[in-house]
This record gives structure tokens, C-alpha cells and sequence, in this order.
């Protein structure tokens, strides 16, 4: 794939369902994967930075799994609150960018109480 | 410390007036970016400075847009002839060298009329 993208689009969800969410990437030339969440009126925040195969980081009940051979990232929300309601994006960095994240459309997730 | 500001928070105008936004970005970071989101998308690249010079502006999308970042550190996004489609969300984020997590300012809500 050339570009990044994500799905679902949006996710309508329960409070305390866990829910998990796709990144999908150009696995060539890859240097490093970002994943940012973005809450209505508000900056988007920073939520990891990835670049090993492998990897998996963790934020309370926010966790991430990277797979760089195949070019896709896991994004999981262990017990979903509704204060998680926000879009998630994902943003993908390659040689060769020039620096410049490459961004998906986002997943918006809405938790319901 | 203090994040990535910009001015102002709003902006109303009328089709084929100028504007100009204004980033105040983290002290230090050499890397600023320009985006747009409109309604329903990820945010969708405009320019790159590295320093005071632009680096890739290849996300600019016509010569009505331009951005200047004359020392180094606040950026100004000048947009002439403003269109409707011009209405956007324009976010400026930052970064110490360029690569690594981008902070994001607040943004300013621009509408054309």
C-alpha cells in the first residue's frame, strides 16, 4: 500500500467493552509508526511512537502492537470509558518522507456510558 | 513548559479576502508543520519548515497558500483570495529535530463565507 490507512472508520461501543482498532501502513522503507489521539476541540496527544517489528507499548489501558514486515499496527482499549471517545490516528514516517508523517483518516470511537 | 500556541483560535472572513494564521511553536523545536483538517479527515499535510527554511511544501495546495518562518520560530500561514473551500481546521505542531512526536498546537477554525 502507498498510503496509511485505518479502520474501521467509527466505532460505537459500550462502557467497559474492550475494542481494538487497524493501522495499516507501507511496510518499505519504514522507519517509524505514530499513533495520536484526538478528542473534539482539543490538540491531538501524542500516544506512542513505534519502530521496531515486534514491539508492543503500553498507557494504561491503552496498548499497541507493531508488525513492520507486513505493514500494520493494532491499537487496543482495554475497558472502554467514555472519556476515550475521541478519533484515533495513526501516522507513519518512511525513508525517504522527508520527515513527514504520512496520515491515515482516523477510527472515531465512541464510547457509550 | 509551554506548548505550541497559535493565533487567533477563530477566524470569519469573506471569500477573497487575506488572512494570516500565526504558530508560536515549542522553544527549541526545529521542525514545524503546517496542516489542514476539514470536515471528516485526517489532517492533511501543507508544509514543513526544518529551521527558517521550507522544506517540503509540496502539501501547499495552490500559490494562494504560503508560509514564511523568517527566524526560526514563529511561523505565519498566509492564505490570499480566500475561497469557501478554504474552510478548515489549521493545525501547526512541532518537533525537536523532525521525525519524532509532533505537538500540536490548538489550531484556528477558519470559515470563508
Amino acid at each position: 500500500i502507498l498510503n496509511v490507512e485505518q479502520s474501521p472508520q467509527s466505532l460505537h461501543v459500550q462502557e467497559g467493552d474492550s475494542t481494538n482498532f487497524t493501522c495499516s501502513f507501507p511496510s518499505s522503507n519504514f522507519y517509524a509508526l505514530h499513533w495520536y489521539r484526538w478528542e473534539t476541540a482539543k490538540s491531538p496527544e501524542a500516544l506512542f511512537v513505534m519502530t521496531l517489528n515486534g514491539d508492543e507499548k503500553k498507557k494504561g489501558r491503552i496498548s499497541a502492537t507493531l508488525n513492520t514486515k507486513e505493514g500494520y499496527s493494532y491499537l487496543y482499549i482495554k475497558g472502554s470509558q467514555p472519556e476515550d471517545s475521541a478519533t484515533y490516528l495513526c501516522a507513519s514516517w518512511g525513508a525517504g518522507n522527508n520527515r513527514k508523517l504520512i496520515w491515515g483518516l482516523g477510527t472515531s470511537l465512541a464510547v457509550n456510558p | 513548559g509551554a506548548g505550541v500556541s497559535q493565533t487567533p483560535s477563530n477566524k470569519v472572513t469573506e471569500k477573497g479576502k487575506y488572512v494570516e494564521l500565526r504558530c508560536d511553536p515549542i522553544s527549541g523545536h526545529t521542525a514545524l508543520y503546517w496542516y489542514r483538517q476539514s470536515l471528516g479527515q485526517g489532517p492533511e499535510f501543507l508544509i514543513y519548515f526544518q529551521g527558517t527554511g521550507a522544506a517540503d511544501d509540496s502539501g501547499l495546495p495552490n500559490d494562494r497558500f504560503f508560509a514564511v518562518r523568517p527566524e526560526g520560530s514563529v511561523s505565519t500561514l498566509k492564505i490570499q483570495r480566500t475561497e469557501r473551500g478554504d474552510s478548515a481546521v489549521y493545525l501547526c505542531a512541532s518537533s525537536p529535530t523532525g521525525g519524532e512526536t509532533q505537538y500540536f498546537g490548538p489550531g484556528t477554525r477558519l470559515l470563508v463565507l
